[in-house]
């Protein structure tokens, strides 16, 4: 039983367009999220997090959105960029976890097309 | 700033051989995972250590063992190696869960 879906496996956007990637949880238990993405023949790396007190985090380009009363976040991407073609992992963290034991998404293959 | 190394990069074995993963961090981390990545289906804790002596199980442990040498070491083994256990193993560390993991670039495995 998934307790972070993500059910779209893959997006393509034009460059210079908006990606929104999604994320849905099932534990209402979860104190932080995070998103991670990967490149081909490397390991993820850490792009954004947001702790469950709040509703919005900005970094550049990149804003997490989470709504708690739908267990629902989002990834936007602006503008998009060809160089954010990767998978996207979205990750969740129990309240309580042992050290963070988080809990990973399938993920989503973002294309983004020149 | 190396990180989390993993070594090898790239392993071929047989059904029943056994082999370690090796996996060291200089970031001074406290805590350790294991996770594996399979085609479609995102990443998979195997095991983690939240502090130097302490492994425990995560959602996926079974034909695997740990060792928490140091701070700095986080070993995987493999005692005998199934078909089921091809995939891309990761290592990573954190220092604390909210801060987000620091991956290395993974060890790909192939049971034949």
């Amino acid at each position: 039983d998934q307790q972070v879906k993500q059910n779209s496996p893959s997006l393509s956007v034009q460059e210079g367009r908006i990606s929104i990637l999604n994320c849905d949880y099932t534990n209402s238990m979860f104190d932080y999220f995070l998103w991670y993405k990967k490149y081909p023949a490397e390991g993820p790396t850490f792009l954004i997090s947001i702790s469950s007190i709040k509703d919005k985090n900005e970094d550049g380009r990149f804003t997490v959105f989470l709504n708690k009363s739908a267990k629902h976040l989002s990834l936007h991407i602006v503008p998009s960029q060809p160089g954010d073609s990767a998978v996207y992992f979205c990750a969740a963290s129990p309240i309580g976890g042992s050290q963070g034991n988080l809990i990973f998404g399938k993920g989503t293959k973002l294309s983004v097309k020149p | 700033n190396a990180g989390v190394t993993q070594t090898p990069k790239f392993q071929v074995l047989k059904t029943g051989q056994s082999m370690t993963l090796q996996c060291a961090q200089d970031m001074n981390h406290n805590s350790m995972y294991w996770y594996r990545q399979d085609p479609g289906m995102g990443l998979r804790l195997i095991y983690y250590s939240a502090s130097e002596g302490t492994t425990d199980k995560g959602e996926v442990p079974n034909g695997y063992n740990v060792s928490r040498l140091n701070k700095r070491e986080f070993s995987l083994r493999l005692e005998s190696a199934a078909p089921s256990q091809t995939s891309v193993y990761f290592c990573a560390s954190s220092e604390a869960y909210n801060y987000g993991y620091t991956f290395g670039s993974g060890t790909r495995l192939t049971v034949v």
